[in-house]
């Protein structure tokens, strides 16, 4: 299957910093990524649509501001946490479609833990 | 709004205990339905895609199924490899890449 990288796996960051977390689709052009959160023990909850060259699609509760989501290519969607709060710890993990545009492939995740 | 709901949201079973997990959907307009395999701290991992009414496909020691309204994910003679989160999604027809999560099953295969 298609492969989509994630960057970092882990990031501790102190509160009111911004973190950036990278996500790449190595072997396929995706001009849509999506953008998920997951809390312990539960599924995941799409945060934003993040389509090339224009702006995010986000879901309804994710403030736009603080999760702020480019995607400059077709094979990378960066999704920047802006000013950190303990409560922004989660762990962070982005899908792309792959060639058949059916299928949908993960990143590793980004564990982040804001102190 | 489309919805996924899976059962149980945890098993336990002995190696070579066999079990099925099911995946229960509404959606407008069914484009695909998806198995995951989650470990701890990891992303999901494909595994199935299933696409109409009576398509069944295999992995190993899984299986799964698909109707009108609900997936099963069947685990013969599992082995403690085997233990981990099992997700269910859905994509409509409208909605693009877009996927609609269930809320997962645990599954801890004892040796």
């Amino acid at each position: 299957g298609a492969v989509v990288s994630q960057h970092p796996s882990r990031v501790i960051c102190k509160s009111g910093t911004s973190v950036k977390i990278e996500c790449r689709s190595l072997d396929f052009q995706a001009t849509t990524m999506f953008w998920y959160r997951q809390f312990p023990k539960q599924s995941l909850m799409l945060m934003a649509t993040s389509n090339e060259g224009s702006k995010a699609t986000y879901e309804q509760g994710v403030e736009k501001d603080k999760f702020l989501i480019n995607h400059a290519s077709l094979t990378l969607s960066t999704l920047t946490v802006t000013s950190a709060h303990p409560e922004d710890s989660s762990f962070y993990i982005c899908s792309a479609g792959g060639p058949m545009n059916t299928e949908a492939f993960f990143g590793q995740g980004t564990r982040l833990t804001v102190v | 709004e489309d919805q996924v709901t899976q059962s149980p949201e945890a098993l336990r079973l002995q190696e070579g205990e066999s079990s099925s997990l099911n995946c229960s959907y509404t959606v407008s307009g069914l484009r695909g339905l998806f198995w995951y395999r989650q470990d701890p701290g990891k992303g999901p991992e494909f595994l199935f895609t299933l696409y109409s009414a009576g398509e069944e496909k295999e992995k190993e020691r899984l299986k799964a199924t698909l109707t009108k309204k609900e997936s099963f994910l069947h685990i013969t003679a599992p082995k403690p490899e085997d233990s981990a989160t099992y997700l269910c999604a859905v994509q409509a027809r409208a909605a693009g890449n877009k996927l609609t999560f269930g809320g997962g099953t645990r599954v801890l295969v004892k040796p």
